[in-house]
């Protein structure tokens, strides 16, 4: 298994264009999210879903999109860039083990918004 | 708004020290879990302990959690340069597939 991937590893954009940053696993993981993390912060939730078509806001949704087409793919779409959103993107998945769930990580998007 | 507060923010040590690091939190949770942040990674999930259990042991590493006082402890013994990294907390609370994360105690290992 390939576990989470993420695509692209780096992306540089100017203020006010819009970007995708995909995400997908192949563990039939119910649950995906999406982090940001920021120098000296833990991660902070950005959006969430329990299952193909259901998604939810997390602490910092604003500015962030979300859709769930299928259990394999979450794709973060990002409307107007700003540089507030410059930071290092996480993906993660996870399933309920009697009732607890441990996230899987992917290797992260590094972002700069000039 | 972080849940965990994790103590001390950088611990630096030699090879073969134990290292312990804290989690405080601040609201009743069903789990906590230890994660682990190399340079320019994802995070490992390393450890889950429920609000039910006390102590915890995988290879290594052994986690308390102490609901009273709402903290927890992680600590690595016989540590390791390889051991080098960030360490996360992050706690579970009303819906266990949403975690909160502190903010890190960077452990450095000297050989």
């Amino acid at each position: 298994n390939a576990g989470v991937t993420q695509t692209p590893k780096f992306q540089v954009l100017k203020t006010g264009q819009s970007m995708t940053l995909q995400c997908a696993q192949d563990m039939n993981h119910e649950y995906m999210s999406w982090y940001r993390q920021d120098p000296g912060m833990g991660l902070r939730l950005i959006h969430y879903s329990v299952g193909a078509g259901i998604t939810d806001q997390g602490e910092v949704p604003n500015g962030y999109n979300v859709s769930r087409s299928t259990t394999e793919d979450f794709p973060l779409r990002l409307l107007s860039a700003a540089p507030s959103q410059t930071s290092v993107y996480f993906c993660a998945s996870s399933y309920s083990r009697q009732n607890h769930y441990e996230q899987y990580f992917g290797p992260g998007t590094r972002l700069t918004v000039t | 708004s972080q849940q965990g507060e994790e103590d001390p923010q950088a611990l630096s040590i030699q090879e073969g020290e134990n290292a312990t690091m804290n989690c405080s939190y601040k609201t009743s949770i069903n789990n906590l879990q230890w994660y682990r942040q190399n340079s320019g990674r994802g995070l490992v999930h390393l450890i889950l302990i429920r609000s039910n259990e006390r102590e915890k042991h995988s290879g290594r590493l052994r986690v308390t959690l102490d609901t009273s006082k709402k903290s927890s402890s992680l600590l690595i013994t016989a540590s390791r340069a390889a051991d080098t990294a960030s360490y996360f907390c992050a706690t579970a609370g009303g819906s266990n597939y949403k975690l909160t994360f502190g903010k890190g105690t960077l452990l450095t290992v000297n050989p």
